[in-house]
């Protein structure tokens, strides 16, 4: 079945890196997203990665992917109060021609000055 | 331009009143969707269009009917909406291929 994973809580200090994991059932996915949304506003994609992929980094930013434990996971480096939102990690399924996003349930980082 | 743009931001009707949402983008993507999102929960999936036609249904009440007039806009038309329908209405697009979904603002809509 299709289902995507999240840890509901992250807390870290401004400066510090925060990891965020998820992981994802589906060995049919193709293609991961991170993304990000601030109180009241839409989802921004931040990243993404190609399932054929391990890692990909893109300025702060660091996507890991473990195909074989289908366990994603991203890293922002020197995490700042700006970074404070719900991240929410999501795939498509090769399955599906119509791009439907699976979405986990979102972690909520918080970041202390 | 990577925007996709909703319209109203917030929206406040009675149960018995019929209105529109609205969404645009002239990113050339030819997949549109309609997401449901309630307050610290992940979007949910209600329509899906594909070159301007009807993909997806998720089993949407049919009291909310989306229309996709052509290639850059997509409306979804509200009529006798219940108090559990207030949440946030998401819009995207995305291109073939890679499906990254770019998502607009948003319109909060309160059913009163």
């Amino acid at each position: 079945g299709e289902d995507v994973e999240q840890s509901l809580f992250l807390s870290v200090r401004e400066g510090d890196s925060s990891v965020i994991n998820c992981t994802y059932t589906d060995s049919s996915s193709t293609y991961l997203y991170w993304y990000k949304q601030e109180p009241g506003a839409g989802l921004q994609l931040l990243t993404y990665i190609f399932s054929n992929m391990d890692m990909k980094q893109d300025q702060r930013l660091t996507v890991l992917l473990n195909k074989k434990d289908k366990h994603l996971s991203l890293r922002i480096a020197d995490t700042q109060t700006g970074d404070s939102a719900i991240y929410f990690c999501a795939e498509s399924l090769l399955s599906s021609n119509t791009g439907k996003l699976i979405f986990g349930q979102g972690t909520t980082l918080q970041v202390k000055p | 331009d990577t925007e996709v743009t909703q319209t109203p931001k917030h929206l406040v009707m009675g149960m018995t009143n019929k209105k529109s949402l609205k969404c645009e983008q002239h990113m050339g993507h030819r997949a549109m969707y309609w997401y449901k999102q309630k307050a610290k929960k992940p979007p949910e999936l209600m329509f899906v269009y594909s070159y301007e036609k009807l993909s997806i249904n998720e089993s949407v009440p049919s009291r909310f009917s989306p229309e996709c007039p052509n290639s850059s806009l997509l409306n979804l038309h509200l009529h006798a909406l219940q108090p559990e329908d207030s949440a946030l209405y998401l819009c995207a697009s995305s291109p073939p291929v890679s499906g990254e979904a770019f998502f607009g603002q948003g319109t909060r809509l309160t059913v009163v």
